[in-house]
């Protein structure tokens, strides 16, 4: 089926350490998939944080990026140097399917120490 | 600007007791619309999506329902909770189209005791 597998949380790193948090994927029915990562912020609602829809392609925003790897079916989200305010819940995603369907990973809880 | 409004912030509901939870989206005319469910400590997974108002698709059976009565409303209801429907619910829409991004609400806490 559609799934999707991520780093499982909570992922503690300093202040201005690098961050991974691995996410792979499976893509049975969705012939062209569209990869996403989602963050949900203390107190906040889940909102887009990047998002792919060509494989080979990368996105980036807030200094974070993924690249779309179609031959390892991954998309890990990176950083070079995490804040404190990057403290939040990560998720993976892919989709949509021929129901308009978004397939969410677990979520990976960062915790950024000062 | 487009919102998304939920309600209520928060349930506490008993066992085999009525729920309904609401929806709207201002600002956009003719979303499409989801309602997604997240189990505590859980996947978050869709549950429903509607296209157009009264037209309402199921993706994953959980005993719940959902409407559309107005372009801009989504309602998720059911006549008896069970321990199980505990966790957080998400609305969100879309402007349709296959690369078209969803964009969530604030959600809904059910705790059913």
């Amino acid at each position: 089926g559609d799934s999707v597998t991520q780093t499982e949380g909570p992922v503690t790193v300093s202040e201005s350490e690098s961050l991974i948090i691995n996410c792979t994927y499976s893509a049975t029915s969705i012939a062209y998939p569209n990869l996403f990562w989602y963050v949900r912020y203390p107190g906040e609602g889940l909102q887009l944080l990047l998002k792919v829809i060509t494989a080979g392609q990368k996105g980036s925003s807030r200094g974070f990026e993924a690249t779309y790897n179609k031959e390892t079916t991954s998309f890990h989200l990176q950083k070079a140097s995490v804040q404190e305010s990057d403290s939040a819940v990560y998720y993976c995603a892919l989709g949509p399917d021929s129901n308009n369907r978004i397939f969410f990973g677990d979520g990976t809880q960062l915790v950024v120490k000062p | 600007a487009q919102t998304i409004h939920q309600w209520p912030v928060a349930e506490i509901k008993a066992v085999g007791s009525p729920l309904s939870l609401g929806c709207t989206i201002k600002g956009k005319s003719s979303p499409n619309l989801y309602w997604y469910w997240q189990a505590t400590g859980g996947t978050l997974q869709q549950l429903f999506y509607s296209i157009t108002v009264g037209q309402v698709e199921s993706v994953v059976q959980l005993n719940l329902s959902a409407s559309r009565p107005k372009d801009d409303q989504f309602i998720l209801s059911t006549e008896k909770l069970l321990l199980s429907h505990s966790g957080f619910y998400l609305c969100a829409w879309s402007s349709g189209g296959i690369n078209a991004e969803q964009f969530f609400g604030p959600g809904t806490r059910l705790t059913v005791l």
